[in-house]
């Protein structure tokens, strides 16, 4: 069974704090997808990487940055975390090649900022 | 325009009844579909996958694609209480790679 963990399942962060959500996968997976889901706008991707050190913008990148050091691993920062950043967060990952191929997803991290 | 379109109910049937949810899409390129299933306060599960015009059974679930009218179901027979979850639509983006872009989902309900 593929399996996404992510490292917190709900966070609570002041508003200008640095936050770190770290997401890892355990089934060699090339792509790894970091989205937010807000009620009403559905899922909106933010940052993807394809493989190690290697990433591409989504729809929503402001305001948010990557890393991708193991391709195991993929975390996402929030330099300054605002208020508007409060959101579900999922991470997910898959294979590349061939058809396009299924994303699997963490369990989420919930991420209040006050 | 919405690149991926679903009604977002929510939809209710009886138990035992065959729940039908329907999804378009506007990217003609688009080879690759999939249903996710996503409980209240839960991550997305993936369900079903299908990449060929037609229907693709799965025990009670049938997925049923139609590139020509650009028409992607999913249809749940003997639905039960348990199925009740919010149905996500995802497309992948064509000539975007590996990216998926997911509609806003359809609430379902199962009743007694």
């Amino acid at each position: 069974d593929v399996k996404v963990t992510q490292s917190s399942r709900y966070l609570v962060k002041r508003t200008g704090e640095k936050v770190f959500l770290e997401c890892v996968q355990d089934m060699d997976h090339e792509n790894m997808f970091w989205y937010r889901q807000d009620p009403g706008l559905g899922l909106r991707l933010i940052y993807f990487s394809y493989d190690v050190k290697m990433k591409e913008k989504g729809d929503i990148p402001e305001g948010y940055s990557v890393s991708r050091e193991k391709k195991e691993r993929f975390s996402l920062i929030l330099e300054s975390a605002s208020t508007n950043q409060t959101s579900m967060y999922l991470c997910a990952s898959s294979f590349s090649g061939g058809n396009v191929r299924e994303q699997y997803f963490g369990p989420g991290t919930r991420l209040t900022v006050t | 325009q919405k690149e991926v379109e679903q009604n977002s109910g929510p939809l209710s049937v009886p138990e035992g009844a065959i729940a039908s949810l329907n999804c378009t899409y506007s990217d003609r390129g688009s080879q690759s579909f999939f249903w996710y299933r996503q409980y209240s306060g839960k991550s997305p599960e993936l369900i079903m996958s299908i990449y060929s015009n037609g229907d693709k059974e799965d025990g009670r679930f049938t997925a049923q694609l139609n590139k020509a009218s650009q028409y992607v179901s999913l249809l749940i027979r003997d639905s039960q209480p348990s199925d009740s979850a919010t149905y996500l639509c995802a497309v992948n983006a064509g000539g975007g790679g590996n990216k998926l872009t997911f509609g806003t989902g359809t609430q379902l309900k199962v009743e007694l």
